[in-house]
């Protein structure tokens, strides 16, 4: 079967730095991505990983490690607008279909 | 990356009758993927469209309920049939844009009665 899971919920402070899981649990997989969706909203790609290691986008980085089948996205100065939900998913070999996650709500506090 | 239009945003529709969904990219595009949303939830897959040739879907998903069709490279429509409650839901469009990013439609709100 194919299973990406993460926390259900996280909550942080403005301004400090927060990490959201993801384990998964799939075949043919290629890559890793993670996208951010608003309340209302569609999601929106923030970042991809193909290799192991951290890619760092501005205020987001991501991590991948394919022997442990486990990567994170790293949220840093959080904003309140980060409050959010967080997908990570999965990139499926050959059909390019993506598999999400069961999603983590991150809430900011002031 | 690609811009995708889809229609309508949100509609309320009686038990028994059908929806369809359109999704217009503003790009050629091989693949579209067709998403479900439930309130709260992660989105799940129901099928791939691919231009010419019928879709491909996912497991606890049939064709007879989610007819798809794909008649050219920047359009795409599924269609929610005999619906009941159950199927109330957000509908989402996507296509690959690139290597990495996925784009996706605003979404259709359904609330079946």
């Amino acid at each position: 079967g194919q299973s990406l899971e993460q926390p259900s919920e996280v909550t942080a402070v403005e301004g400090a730095i927060v990490q959201i899981n993801c384990t998964y649990q799939t075949s043919g997989f290629y890559g890793l991505s993670w996208y951010q969706q608003h309340d209302g909203g569609a999601p929106t790609f923030l970042s991809y990983n193909a290799l192991d290691g951290l890619e760092e986008t501005g205020r987001f980085s991501s991590f991948l490690s394919r022997s442990d089948s486990y990567g994170y996205l790293l949220l840093q100065e959080l904003q309140m607008k980060d409050s959010a939900s967080y997908f990570c998913a999965g990139g499926m070999d050959s059909s390019y279909k993506l598999i999400f996650g069961s999603g983590t709500r991150l809430l900011v506090r002031p | 990356s690609a811009v995708i239009s889809q229609k309508p945003s949100r509609d309320i529709c009686q038990r028994g009758t059908s929806l369809t969904i359109q999704c217009q990219v503003d790009s050629q595009v091989t693949m579209m993927f067709w998403y479900r949303q439930q309130p709260g939830q992660s989105l799940t897959l129901i099928a791939t469209a691919n231009q010419g040739s019928e879709a491909t879907y996912e497991s606890g998903f049939v064709i007879d309920k989610f007819p798809i069709s794909r008649p050219n490279l920047t359009f795409s429509t599924l269609t929610v049939s005999n619906m009941s409650p159950e199927d109330s839901s957000i509908y989402l469009c996507s296509v690959r844009t690139g290597d990495e990013g996925y784009t996706f439609g605003s979404g259709t709100r359904l609330t079946v009665v």
